[in-house]
């Protein structure tokens, strides 16, 4: 079975400080990997996806960046947090039917 | 692209009634629909889909229908519980490897 971590839980940082958010899914060789983000009662707003080591697509900019340096993991990061990042970004993956399945999260609050 | 919308944002109703979602997408060449539940807190949790073949689809509670021609789609709940309340999304995609679109939500509140 397909299992899918996100770390940290959350998260608390200041306005102007780094970020790093991480995922890893285990059970599934060359998974389509993806960061959804999801402001407190909103939608859930695709960020990025990668079908394979290396090659991230950017799908919304907002002063984030991803990476794929393993096949099983997906880095969510940034240099300088802003006010409006604050939020829950959620790693995803697709299974062989194209079902979307979330991982457990991260809280993002920016102060 | 796909656009989603989802009518209602906030519905709240009696315990034991059904509750309806109703979404429409603008493309037509979307073929994938599923519907997720968000509780407080939570991850979104995949309930039930539905694909462009079927018309009609049924499990646990839960009906999904879809109207390719008025480009429609919609989750009913029978027999709500107070553990139905939660966030429901809709979402669209028109061909595999491509976006999912989410809708905006629907606040589902299951009133004992």
């Amino acid at each position: 079975a397909q299992t899918i971590h996100q770390w940290p839980v959350a998260e608390i940082k200041a306005v102007g400080s780094p970020l790093s958010l991480g995922c890893t899914i285990k059970g599934k060789s060359s998974p389509n990997l993806y960061w959804y983000w999801q402001a407190t009662g909103g939608t859930l707003q695709q960020l990025f996806y990668s079908i394979t080591v290396g090659q991230v697509e950017s799908v919304v900019q907002l002063n984030l960046s991803a990476s794929r340096p393993k096949d099983d993991q997906f880095i969510l990061s940034t240099e300088k947090l802003l006010l409006s990042h604050s939020g829950f970004y959620l790693c995803a993956w697709t299974s062989s039917a194209e079902t979307l399945y979330f991982g457990s999260g991260t809280r993002l609050t920016v102060l | 692209g796909e656009q989603v919308e989802q009518l209602p944002s906030i519905l709240r109703v009696q315990e034991g009634s059904s509750a309806s979602i109703n979404c429409t997408y603008e493309n037509s060449a979307s073929n994938y629909f599923p519907w997720y539940k968000q509780e407080p807190g939570e991850n979104p949790k995949l309930i039930i889909d539905i694909r462009s073949n079927m018309e009609r689809k049924q499990t646990q509670g839960l009906i999904v229908l879809l109207d390719k021609k008025a480009k429609r789609f919609s989750l009913h709940i029978t027999d709500t519980q107070p553990g139905d309340s939660a966030m429901y999304f809709c979402a669209a995609r028109a061909k595999a490897g491509a976006k999912l679109t989410f809708g905006g939500g629907t606040r589902l509140t299951v009133r004992p």
